[in-house]
């Protein structure tokens, strides 16, 4: 059973376009909302994460939207650029820390067209 | 810190042989995660370790799959006998208190 769900699985974008990805859970205990972003050939690598105490977390370009009652947080990437082209993972785990199990979501391969 | 190394890279080989993959995690880190990555089921928890010791074990898909960390700076999994299934990318991580999981460059399994 997938513990989140992410979508789309694929997601084209023109250069300087707003990327946009989302995911779903449904377990009340997560607590913790990591997206890692991953390159052909390397391990996945943290983004950005936020808790659910907040509803948005910027940094840089990317921003977290976090909805607590619908259980579903989203990936926004502003001004989306060529060096964006990677897959990415939304993820969950629980017991309010950075440590521990993490749930990940199938992932979004997301190209960025010059 | 150099990060998480994993090794081989790369490993192929025939069903019915054994295959051990390694891994050094950050040092200082004290949970030491193994993922399994395919198309078909994305990346999935095999086993994870607090202080060396294993804590869930329950993403091991089957006895044929084995993983132990007799130290804090070395971990191995191993599938015995190995099968065109198992071919994957299996990652490693390691995290510490307070800090992100960190992930290895991963070990491409080719089962032929």
């Amino acid at each position: 059973q997938q513990q989140v769900k992410q979508s789309p699985q694929s997601l084209i974008v023109q250069k300087g376009g707003i990327s946009i990805i989302n995911c779903a859970y449904e377990n009340t205990a997560f607590d913790y909302f990591p997206w890692y972003q991953q390159f052909p050939g390397k391990g996945p690598a943290l983004l950005i994460a936020i808790r659910p105490d907040v509803s948005e977390k910027k940094e840089g370009r990317f921003t977290i939207s976090f909805n607590k009652s619908a259980k579903q947080f989203s990936l926004h990437i502003m001004d989306s650029q060529p060096g964006d082209s990677a897959t990415y993972f939304c993820a969950a785990s629980k017991g309010g820390s950075t440590l521990g199990r993490l749930y990940f979501g199938r992932g979004t391969q997301l190209t960025v067209w010059p | 810190d150099a990060g998480v190394i994993q090794s081989p890279r790369h490993e192929v080989t025939e069903m019915g042989q054994e295959v051990t993959l390694r891994c050094k995690p950050i040092s200082g880190h004290d949970y030491l995660f193994w993922y399994r990555q395919t198309m078909m089921r994305g990346l999935e928890l095999l086993i994870y370790f607090n202080n060396n010791v294993p804590i869930d074990d329950s993403g091991m898909p089957e006895d044929r799959f084995s993983a132990k960390m007799p130290n804090a700076s070395f971990s191995t999994l191993k599938i015995q006998p190995s099968e065109p299934r198992d071919s994957a990318v299996y990652f490693c991580a390691s995290s510490g208190q307070g800090s992100r999981a960190f992930f290895g460059q991963g070990t491409r399994l080719t089962v032929v």
